[in-house]
C-alpha cells in the first residue's frame, strides 16, 4: 500500500519569500512521486516529478524538491515566492507504472503583496 | 504534446436527468484513462480505471451504474453521471496513462458538474 502525507493544510508566505511545502510518502517499494499544482477551476499541471534518477528534482517556474529516502519525505521549495504562484499544490505517489496515483490532501498556498 | 481535453468544462442538469462528460487524448494514444471526483478544496478521490475496450474498474464506494464509462477508443472516454441528483455535484477530472511514458499521467482541465 502507498499513502502520502502533506503536513500543512494551508501556508501562507510574503511575495519574495522562500515557498517549502512538506510532503512524506509511505510505499513499501520504490516510489514514484509528483507534485502538481491547480489552480483554482482548472486541471492539474505537473510541476516536477521524481522517477529514481537523481534525488534533487528541478521543475518548472522555479520549483524543485528533493527526494529523501531515509526521512520518507518530498518537499517542495522554491527560492523566491511570486503572486502567481498562490495555488493548491498536491503530492502524489505511485508505485511501479503510473496506473494508479495516490493523491495527498493539498495545501493551499498564500503569497502575500 | 500530450494533451488532454474534456467536455464540457461546465454543465448544469436538473435533477433525475443524465449528463455525459467526454475526456480525449488529443496528440497520443491513451491505453488507459482515470476518473477523479473532486469535491470543493478537498483532494482528488480516484473513481474508476478505465482501458480501451474492456469494462471499467471502480474504485470501492463507487456505483458503476451510476457513472457509466465507456473507453471506445484509445483517445476517448466517457463518464455518463445517470439519474444526477445534487449529491452529484462536484468537480469531475479525467487523466490518461501513455505507454510512452510510463511514470506520468497527464490531466484534463475538469468539468464542474451542478445538478438543480
Amino acid at each position: 500500500a502507498q499513502s502520502v502525507t502533506q503536513l500543512d493544510s494551508h501556508v501562507s508566505v510574503s511575495e519574495g519569500t522562500p515557498v517549502l511545502l512538506r510532503c512524506n510518502y509511505s510505499s513499501s517499494y520504490s516510489p514514484s512521486l509528483f507534485w502538481y499544482v491547480q489552480h483554482p477551476n482548472k486541471g492539474l499541471q505537473l510541476l516536477l516529478k521524481y522517477t529514481s534518477a537523481a534525488t534533487l528534482v528541478k521543475g518548472i517556474n522555479g520549483f524543485e524538491a528533493e527526494f529523501k529516502k531515509s526521512e520518507t519525505s518530498f518537499h517542495l521549495t522554491k527560492p523566491s515566492a511570486h503572486m502567481s504562484d498562490a495555488a493548491e499544490y498536491f503530492c502524489v505517489v505511485s508505485v511501479g507504472s503510473a496506473r494508479q496515483l495516490t493523491f495527498g490532501s493539498g495545501t493551499q498556498l498564500t503569497v502575500l503583496p | 504534446g500530450a494533451v488532454v481535453s474534456q467536455h464540457p468544462s461546465w454543465v448544469i442538469c436538473k435533477s433525475g436527468t443524465s449528463v455525459k462528460i467526454e475526456c480525449r487524448s488529443l496528440d497520443f494514444q491513451a491505453t488507459t484513462m482515470f476518473w477523479y471526483r473532486q469535491f470543493p478544496k478537498q483532494s482528488l478521490m480516484l473513481m474508476a480505471t478505465s482501458n480501451e475496450g474492456s469494462k471499467a474498474t471502480y474504485e470501492q464506494g463507487v456505483e458503476k451504474d451510476k457513472f457509466l464509462i465507456n473507453h471506445a477508443s484509445l483517445t476517448l472516454s466517457t463518464l455518463t453521471v445517470t439519474s444526477a441528483h445534487p449529491e452529484d455535484s462536484s468537480f469531475y477530472i479525467c487523466s490518461a496513462h501513455t505507454t510512452v511514458s510510463s511514470y506520468e499521467q497527464y490531466f484534463g482541465p475538469g468539468t464542474r458538474l451542478t445538478v438543480t
